[in-house]
This record gives C-alpha cells, sequence and structure tokens, in this order.
C-alpha cells in the first residue's frame, strides 16, 4: 500500500519568500503526484498533478513541484508567496496501475503568510 | 451545478443514531470516492466506486459504515449506531478513471 508523508505541519512566512513544502511517498511502483490546496472556508482544489514526462510540474497560482524518482519525492515551491496563499497543502498519491486508483493523502501542510 | 455536491453540509446527531450523508458527483464521471477527514489530518480514504460497483472498500473502519452507489451516479455513505468517534469531516469525489479528482465542500459530522 502506498502512503505518504509530510515534513512541515505548520510553516509561517512573510510575504514575498520563498516557498518549499516537503512530500515523500513510498511505493514500489509508478505513480500520480498530486498536491491539492485548501482554502479557509472551502473545499478542496487540485493545485497541480504529476502523471508523466517533465518531472518539473507547474501548476495554478505560480506553484511548481518537482518529482525526484530516486528520492521518493515532489516537493512543491513556490518563489514568492502571498497572504493570499495563506491555506492548507494536501500532498497525494495514487498507483499509475490501470484502473486502481484509491488516493492516498499526506496529513498536511497549514501555510500562514504574514502581511 | 458544475460541480460536486453533498447534502446535508452539516449534521449533529445523537449517539446511537443512523445517518445518511449524500454525494452528487459531476454529471458523468465514472468514480466516486469517500474520505472522512479529522481535524488535523489528512482526508483518510474509506471507499470508492467505478460506475455503480464497489471497488474498494478498505477503508470502511468497521461494518457500521457501508456505501452504496446503485445507479453509477448518486452515492450515499451510512453510518448505522453513530459514535462520538465518527465526527469528522465526510468529503466525496469523483472523476473518470484516470486523472484526478474533484473534491465536494463535505459533510461536517458532529455526534454529541
Amino acid at each position: 500500500a502506498q502512503s505518504v508523508s509530510q515534513h512541515n505541519h505548520h510553516v509561517i512566512l512573510s510575504e514575498a519568500a520563498s516557498l518549499e513544502l516537503g512530500c515523500n511517498y513510498s511505493y514500489g511502483g509508478t505513480v500520480n503526484l498530486f498536491w491539492y490546496v485548501q482554502y479557509p472556508g472551502q473545499h478542496l482544489q487540485l493545485l497541480l498533478k504529476y502523471f508523466s514526462g517533465d518531472p518539473l510540474v507547474k501548476g495554478i497560482k505560480g506553484f511548481e513541484a518537482e518529482f525526484i524518482k530516486s528520492k521518493f519525492s515532489f516537493n512543491l515551491r513556490k518563489p514568492s508567496v502571498q497572504w493570499s496563499d495563506t491555506a492548507e497543502y494536501f500532498c497525494a498519491v495514487t498507483p499509475n496501475s490501470g484502473g486502481y486508483q484509491k488516493v492516498t493523502f499526506g496529513t498536511g501542510t497549514k501555510l500562514q503568510v504574514i502581511p | 451545478g458544475a460541480g460536486v455536491s453533498q447534502s446535508p453540509r452539516y449534521k449533529v446527531t445523537k449517539r446511537g443514531q443512523d445517518v445518511a450523508l449524500r454525494c452528487d458527483p459531476i454529471s458523468g464521471h465514472v468514480s466516486l470516492y469517500w474520505y472522512r477527514q479529522a481535524l488535523g489530518q489528512g482526508p483518510e480514504f474509506l471507499t470508492y466506486f467505478n460506475y455503480e460497483a464497489q471497488q474498494d472498500k478498505s477503508g470502511l473502519p468497521n461494518d457500521r459504515f457501508s456505501a452504496e452507489r446503485p445507479e453509477g451516479s448518486i452515492s450515499t455513505l451510512t453510518i448505522q449506531r453513530t459514535e462520538q468517534r465518527d465526527s469528522a469531516m465526510y468529503r466525496c469525489a469523483s472523476g473518470q478513471l484516470v486523472g484526478d479528482k474533484a473534491f465536494g465542500p463535505g459533510t461536517r459530522l458532529t455526534v454529541l
């Protein structure tokens, strides 16, 4: 079974600071990887995804993530955060194996951006 | 609507009562998932369907929990004889067989 680890539970940054949120997964086969975001009072939304190809994935709102297969990692980055990025971020993985699409989530990282 | 909808949005019930939570997926989406999210945790997989067939129910915590999707569209998650530990946000998501999933707003269940 797959699992996901997010090492940072709570991150506080000032506006314009750079962001990197860690995500490591464990699974023996090929995977699809996701980052979801949950803004205060809203439901989970897809930020970006990796299925195959270029391991550097660009998502919405200036976020990107890099899949490093050798490290089983899919860290989320943004060069300059804004106050509106305050949210909870979830890394998720699913096996890339046909119709079996059970998505496993990490425990989430709460990001607080201070103006 | 265009998105996944869930009802009720909030449910408060007394211990021992049964509850039914409804999910209305995006039209045409084949797969439907149920997750439970406790405070401070990520969504925890409960079960999922492709069309009307329940593909995996390994995440259902015990036999008080059941789910159905009889016509391959709307799904109901039923919790019998609720307990306080069942209090959580219950999330539904839908998607195609392969690809990302769209989440609904969730049902906040509180068991007193």
